[in-house]
């Protein structure tokens, strides 16, 4: 059974802060990667994606990725009351099945 | 403007009722996904499609049926099979299937009355 795990959380820093958010995953073959946003009571909205080894950077958002650790992390810098939400980590396999694997998600709580 | 739309937003069922949901996306996306979401949990796989007339059961297919005779539209019936039907209802497209992020629709919320 292929799995995406993350840290349920609640997960509290303060505005301003940088919040750290972690996703590990079980499928050594596993080639892309996502973070998406959910509000409560809304859908999920794609805020980075990755796909290979390193640091990629977006506005306030770094996604991190480190295949050999099977290891992906969200980094949100200078943190913002708006930000509070759940995020959830997503991997695509790229197997016959090709579909995502969600986390059951991070709640993140910025406290102004 | 390009995206995915579910109807109806919320949706009631008596028990014993079979309710269907709509999803349809303007994307030209060949892959379509049903996911259901329970308070505090995650997505959980439904159904998914890669292509017209074909479809795969995900990780809790049992009480639903999809279709797809068409690209564009992959509705998903939930039948009196399935026994605790209340949950928030997701459909995603992506435009193929390997690394490529899925787009959400904005949902049904399914309420056993």
């Amino acid at each position: 059974q292929k799995e995406v795990e993350q840290n349920s959380g609640p997960l509290s820093v303060p505005e301003g802060a940088i919040a750290s958010l972690n996703c590990t995953y079980s499928d050594r073959g596993s080639q892309s990667f996502f973070w998406y946003r959910q509000y409560s009571g809304k859908s999920p909205e794609l805020i980075m994606f990755i796909y290979s080894n390193g640091d990629k950077e977006d506005g306030r958002f770094t996604a991190q990725l480190n295949k050999a650790s099977q290891y992906v992390s969200l980094l949100i810098r200078d943190s913002q009351p708006s930000d509070s939400a759940t995020y959830l980590c997503a991997v695509n396999t790229g197997g016959s099945q090709g579909n995502l694997i969600f986390g059951k998600g991070t709640k993140l709580s910025v406290k102004p | 403007d390009g995206g995915i739309t579910q109807s109806p937003k919320y949706l009631f069922r008596k028990e014993g009722q079979n309710v269907t949901l709509s999803c349809e996306q303007n994307l030209n996306h060949d892959a379509m996904y049903w996911y259901r979401q329970d308070p505090g949990q995650g997505l959980r796989l439904i159904y998914y499609s890669q292509i017209v007339n074909d479809f795969q059961k995900g990780d809790i297919a049992e009480g639903y049926s999809v279709s797809r005779e068409k690209k564009e539209s992959f509705p998903l019936t939930v039948t009196s099979a399935q026994k605790n039907p209340t949950a928030f209802y997701l459909c995603a497209s992506t435009r193929e299937r390997k690394n490529t992020e899925a787009f959400f629709g904005q949902g049904t919320r399914l309420t056993v009355v």
